[in-house]
């Protein structure tokens, strides 16, 4: 039983657009919700995450809105760049902080020229 | 080094064979955790440890699995009587402390024939 849900395995989007990912899960315990990048033949790439007492969270381009009463969380990526096309994966923990993640499927994400 | 550094980077084994996957965290990292991804899934957690001691083993999926990590830097993950279904990449990841981002080295990607 997925308590991660990505929906979409994948994303194709143009150059300076906006991506959104989403990601939902059922596990109400979950209190820390992570995106990660990951390009092929590496590890993943942490890129920003958000705690369940916040409802955003910015970095430069890369935005996480938090739905709780929804069980929904989604990454917006504006202005879209080539050098994103990987795979993202959503991941989230029932204890604040990187123990135990518990991890989406993905959702590869190509953003086009 | 810079980086988490997993040695080695494919190991291929026969059924039933021992194998010993090493890990060498960010100098300094308390916290470090070994995952596995299956082909098409996300990662999915085996271990954490912080220092030299297991604070979480939940994850190993049956007493053919262990990991050790004697002086609180190196891990090493070990699997007995290895199966077919351990074929995966094993992530090894580490951080500062649990409630820091975690960087994840490159993997090893095993397959048992």
């Amino acid at each position: 039983d997925q308590q991660v849900k990505q929906n979409s395995p994948s994303l194709s989007v143009q150059e300076g657009r906006i991506s959104i990912l989403n990601c939902d899960y059922t596990n109400s315990m979950f209190d820390y919700f992570l995106w990660y990048k990951k390009y092929p033949a590496e590890g993943p790439t942490f890129l920003i995450s958000i705690s369940s007492i916040k409802d955003k969270n910015e970095d430069g381009r890369f935005t996480v809105f938090l739905n709780k009463s929804a069980k929904h969380l989604s990454l917006h990526i504006v202005p879209s760049q080539p050098g994103d096309s990987a795979v993202y994966f959503c991941a989230a923990s029932a204890q604040y902080g990187n123990r135990k993640l518990i991890w989406g499927l993905g959702t590869s994400l190509a953003v086009n020229p | 080094g810079a980086g988490v550094s997993q040695t080695p980077s494919n190991k291929v084994t026969e059924k039933g064979k021992y194998v010993e996957l090493r890990c060498d965290p960010i100098s300094g990292h308390t916290a470090l955790y070994w995952y596995r991804q299956s082909l098409g899934q996300g990662p999915e957690f085996l271990i954490y440890f912080q220092g030299t001691g297991a604070a979480d083993d939940s994850g190993l999926p049956n007493d053919r699995f262990f990991a050790v990590r004697p002086e609180g830097s190196v891990s090493t993950l070990k699997i007995q009587r290895t199966e077919r279904g351990d074929s995966a990449v094993y992530l090894c990841a580490s951080s500062p402390s649990e409630n820091t981002e975690a960087f994840f080295g490159q993997g090893t990607r095993l397959t048992v024939v």
